[in-house]
């Protein structure tokens, strides 16, 4: 049963520390997504990939946030420094856009900036 | 206003009863989906759709292009159901914007 899966599940970190969110999608999809949910905003694309490739990261603050893909079962999300308004839930998909266009959640990493 | 409306904003039904989730987007798409997130925090895709309308067992989904409108329909609903419904659109490539979801709760 082929599923994305993050690490780690739940952060709890102080302002001002850089926080790693790693996400490993389903083998052999060639689109990975970073999304982020709160309360107030819902669901947001902060970033996508493309066969490694940044197609969109127009979503994401670029002064503190970076995404990267260093291989094809390996993206992560990073953020330094992080601020309280960082708070959130930040969850990984993949896909493979020539088939269903269909895309495949994580579980999410529950992030808290204190 | 939001590219994609979803109402109701929140919904309480009987088991067994039939339910309607409506959703409304702004912009020309080249698919629309039908997300459900489980209280535990889960996602999961229901539908990607484009035309007409799909099936897969108690859920029905359908599209009117023209109209700018999708709704969910859940048959014979059940408790299991409770969960937030989230309606996205991509309209260039695979970029989704999503709805603000409808909160649907189940009772026995």
């Amino acid at each position: 049963d082929a599923r994305v899966t993050q690490t780690p599940r739940h952060k709890v970190t102080e302002m001002g520390q850089e926080v790693t969110m790693r996400c490993q999608p389903i083998l052999g999809h060639n689109t990975v997504f970073w999304y982020r949910q709160t309360m107030m905003q819902g669901l947001e694309l902060l970033a996508y990939f493309r066969n490694r490739a940044p197609l969109d990261d127009s979503g994401m603050p670029k002064d503190r946030f970076s995404a990267e893909m260093p291989d094809a079962t390996l993206a992560t999300l990073k953020i330094q420094p992080s601020e309280p308004r960082d708070s959130a839930v930040y969850f990984c998909a993949s896909g493979s856009p020539g088939r269903t266009g269909e895309q495949y959640f994580g579980p999410g990493t529950r992030l808290t900036v204190t | 206003k939001n590219e994609v409306e979803q109402s109701p904003q929140n919904l309480t039904a009987q088991e067994g009863e039939f339910i309607t989730i409506n959703c409304s987007y702004s912009v020309g798409i080249s698919a629309l989906h039908w997300l459900q997130q489980h209280p535990g925090g889960g996602i999961v895709s229901l539908f990607m759709l484009s035309s007409g309308k799909k099936k897969h067992g108690r859920l029905i989904a359908t599209i009117n292009i023209q109209e700018k409108h999708s709704s969910l329909h859940i048959t014979a609903s059940h408790p299991r159901d409770s969960a937030v419904y989230i309606c996205a659109v991509s309209s260039s490539g695979d970029k989704l914007t999503f709805g603000t979801g409808t909160r649907l709760a189940v009772r026995p």
